[in-house]
C-alpha cells in the first residue's frame, strides 16, 4: 500500500545553518512529490514540487532532492531563518489522479 | 492568503447538534479536497471533488457529509458527531487536468473543530 513516513520527527538547527529535511516514500509507481510547510494556526503552504523523471530542483533558498534508487526524497533550507520555523510535510502521488498521500510532519525548530 | 477561505475557524459543538463548514476558492480551480488534521496523524484525505462531481470518498463515516454546489464552494455538513472527531479540517483546491499530473493543493487555514 502507499505510505509516506519522515525519519526525522523533530529538527533544531542553528539561525543561518543550512537544514535538511528527509521523507521515505515506499510507493514506486509514485510520480509526483511535493513539500508543504506548516506554521501554526495554518493550513499547509506549498513550497517546492518534483516529478520523479527529475532528480534535483530548485527554489528560492529550498533545493528538493529525489532518490527514486532507494525512494528517498530530502528538503535542503539554504540559511534557516527563525521564519521558517515550521511543521515540514511530504506528500506523494502517481502522475494520474489527484490523491496526495501526506508523511506524518517534521518539526524544524530554528535557534537564534 | 492562498485564495482559499474557510469558515469558522473555530467551532464547538455537542453530540448532537448539526453544524455545516463551508469552504471557497478564489484561485479559479476545478477540484476541491477536504482532509481531517489530527494530532500526531497525518493528513488523512476524507473527500475529492472534480469538477463539483465526488471522486474519492475514503471510507469516512456517514456523519459527514460534503456537498459541492459549484466549483468555487465546498461544505462539510455535521452531524451526531463523536468526540473523536474533534480535529483541524483542512479544505484544500487544485487545478487537475488529463494531461497535467503536477497537482500542488492549495489549502484553507482550516477549522478547529472540538466535540463535546
Amino acid at each position: 500500500g502507499e505510505s509516506v513516513g519522515l525519519h526525522l520527527p523533530t529538527l533544531s538547527v542553528q539561525e543561518g545553518d543550512n537544514s535538511i529535511i528527509n521523507c521515505a516514500y515506499s510507493n514506486s509507481a509514485s510520480d509526483y512529490f511535493i513539500w508543504y510547510k506548516q506554521e501554526s494556526g495554518k493550513g499547509p503552504q506549498f513550497i517546492i514540487d518534483i516529478r520523479s523523471n527529475m532528480d534535483k530542483r530548485q527554489g528560492q533558498r529550498v533545493t528538493v532532492l529525489l532518490n527514486k534508487t532507494v525512494k528517498h526524497l530530502s528538503l535542503q533550507i539554504a540559511a534557516t531563518q527563525p521564519g521558517d520555523s515550521a511543521v515540514y510535510f511530504c506528500a506523494e502521488k502517481g502522475w494520474v489522479g489527484n490523491k496526495l498521500v501526506f508523511g506524518a510532519g517534521t518539526i524544524l525548530r530554528v535557534k537564534s | 492568503e492562498t485564495g482559499v477561505t474557510q469558515t469558522p475557524r473555530h467551532l464547538v459543538m455537542g453530540m448532537t447538534n448539526k453544524k455545516s463548514l463551508k469552504c471557497e476558492q478564489h484561485l479559479g480551480h476545478n477540484a476541491m479536497y477536504w482532509y481531517k488534521q489530527s494530532a500526531k496523524k497525518p493528513l488523512e484525505l476524507m473527500f475529492v471533488y472534480n469538477f463539483k462531481e465526488q471522486t474519492e470518498n475514503n471510507s469516512v463515516p456517514s456523519r459527514f457529509s460534503p456537498e459541492c454546489p459549484n466549483s468555487s464552494h465546498l461544505f462539510l455538513h455535521l452531524h451526531t458527531l463523536q468526540p473523536e472527531d474533534s480535529a483541524l479540517y483542512l479544505c484544500a483546491s487544485s487545478q487537475v487536468s488529463r494531461t497535467s499530473g503536477g497537482n500542488e493543493q492549495y489549502f484553507g487555514p482550516g477549522t478547529r473543530l472540538t466535540v463535546t
